[in-house]
């Protein structure tokens, strides 16, 4: 069985300034691993995602996340925030042999002040 | 594309009775994941059904179902409401060919149980 811990439940930070927002998972078997964004009163939206290949997966919104599989972690990153990132954020895994099921960490709010 | 819709939005029932939510996923999407969403408990995956067969399912009361229709859409039932089941529920659809497709969110379905 799958699990994800993300470690921090809020991450409080300034406008502007670099953000880290932490995911270890576990896992028996290779996984697919995801970042979804939810803000008030809406749905989820893709980030990223991590299938396979480069270990650095990148956003068009400046967001940035790394596989590391000796850690079991895919951390996100951003180098600097803005008002607007102010959000929950959702690290997830899916097994690749049991379609779409997937499993969620308990997610960060991340909170930009100006 | 039109994106995931659910209906109705909002809801309130009472303890007892029974409801049923309706979601319609992207055009061309066959995969149709159902998750349920609280503060305690986070994001829990319901079940996924892929052309009008329940494919994948949750830890969940048999209390908790759901179908698709042909043309995908799908629906779920949650029958003899109980308090802890006030939630956010959400619904994604998915081309779904492989584990690696992306799921796309509906903006959900706040039921509320008096």
């Amino acid at each position: 069985a799958q699990s994800v811990t993300q470690l921090d439940s809020q991450v409080p930070v300034f406008e502007e300034a670099p953000v880290e927002l932490r995911c270890n998972y576990s896992s028996s078997v290779s996984v697919y691993l995801f970042w979804y964004v939810q803000y008030p009163n809406q749905g989820l939206q893709l980030l990223l995602k991590y299938l396979s290949g480069s270990t650095l997966v990148e956003s068009i919104n400046g967001f940035e996340a790394e596989f590391n599989k000796s850690q079991t972690s895919f951390h996100l990153r951003k180098p600097s925030v803005h008002i607007s990132d102010t959000a929950e954020y959702f690290c997830a895994v899916s097994d690749p042999s049991n379609t779409g099921k997937l499993i969620f960490g308990q997610g960060t709010t991340l909170q930009v002040k100006p | 594309k039109a994106g995931v819709t659910q209906t109705p939005r909002y809801l309130i029932k009472t303890r007892g009775q029974q409801v049923t939510l309706s979601c319609s996923p992207i055009s061309g999407h066959r995969s149709v994941s159902w998750y349920q969403q609280t503060p305690g408990q986070g994001l829990q995956f319901l079940f996924e059904y892929f052309s009008e067969t329940q494919r994948n399912k949750g830890n969940f009361p048999g209390r908790f179902s759901g179908r698709q229709f042909s043309n995908s859409r799908s629906e779920m039932n949650v029958s003899t409401l109980e308090l802890g089941d006030s939630a956010l529920y959400l619904c994604a659809s998915s081309p779904m060919t492989s584990g690696a497709d992306t799921q796309y969110f509906g903006p959900g379905t706040r039921l509320t149980v008096l």
